[in-house]
């Protein structure tokens, strides 16, 4: 079973950089080639918002919304993968899960299987 | 893009009660509909994937079905730990959440 933790500064000032990285034990990522790895974040008293995936093998996919400003990127030797996020403002400040990604079933749906118990990054001067 | 649309936003209902959540596509997903389960404070859960299979662990109780546009999830006989918010998630094109369901006591 994966287990997966959050890590990263809790208060970032507006237009810089938010970075987080994702710390996955209870196996090697290296095992779980065909997964891929996910951001998900949620501002205080609102809905889920997806901000991109990686595959275990490098290839990036973004929500359009958030594509200009945002990098995730992954290190299997480490068992870690990060997310940075550029010029942030209040808007950004939630909670910022990490969450692995498996596809199931026939049609090999993706869906978020593990996750991490997030971390609550507020952007703030 | 393709937007979720979840009804009702909120329910209140008792425990052994019947319990169902809809969501509507804005476009074809074919089977492409997941469902979590999050509980205040706490990372969500997955407890439907591909709009009718039970994650692994999760109870029974708790099914889903739909297909295309038009989904849902149902609790049987709805327990004191399943009163929580409830989100579907479509990843036909790329992965994007409804706007939750909260389950509350009435």
């Amino acid at each position: 079973q994966l287990q997966l933790q959050e890590s990263g500064p809790r208060l970032v000032k507006p237009s810089e950089t938010l970075s987080l990285t994702c710390t996955v034990s209870g196996a090697s990522m290296s095992i779980y080639s065909t997964y891929y790895w996910a951001w998900i974040r949620q501002p205080p008293g609102k809905g889920l918002e997806w901000i991109g995936s990686i595959y275990t093998s490098g290839s990036p996919y973004y929500n359009p919304s958030l594509k200009s400003r945002v990098a995730i990127s992954i290190d299997t030797s480490n068992n870690q993968f990060s997310l940075n996020l550029f010029s942030v403002s209040a808007a950004d400040t939630a909670v910022y899960y990490c969450a692995s990604q498996q596809h199931s079933g026939s049609y090999s749906v993706p869906n978020l299987d593990y996750w991490g118990q997030g971390t609550l990054v507020t952007v703030s001067s | 893009d393709i937007q979720l649309t979840q009804s009702p936003s909120s329910l209140s209902a008792s425990v052994g009660d019947r319990v169902t959540v809809t969501c509507r596509a804005s476009q074809n997903v074919r089977s492409y509909l997941n469902w979590y389960q999050q509980k205040q404070g706490r990372a969500p859960k997955l407890l439907i994937y591909a709009a009718s299979n039970l994650q692994s662990g999760v109870p029974s109780r708790f099914s889903g079905s739909g297909s295309g546009t038009d989904f849902t999830l149902t609790i049987s006989s709805l327990q004191p730990e399943d009163f929580a918010t409830y989100y579907c998630q479509q990843t036909y094109s790329n992965l994007i959440f409804g706007g939750g369901t909260k389950v509350e006591v009435k």
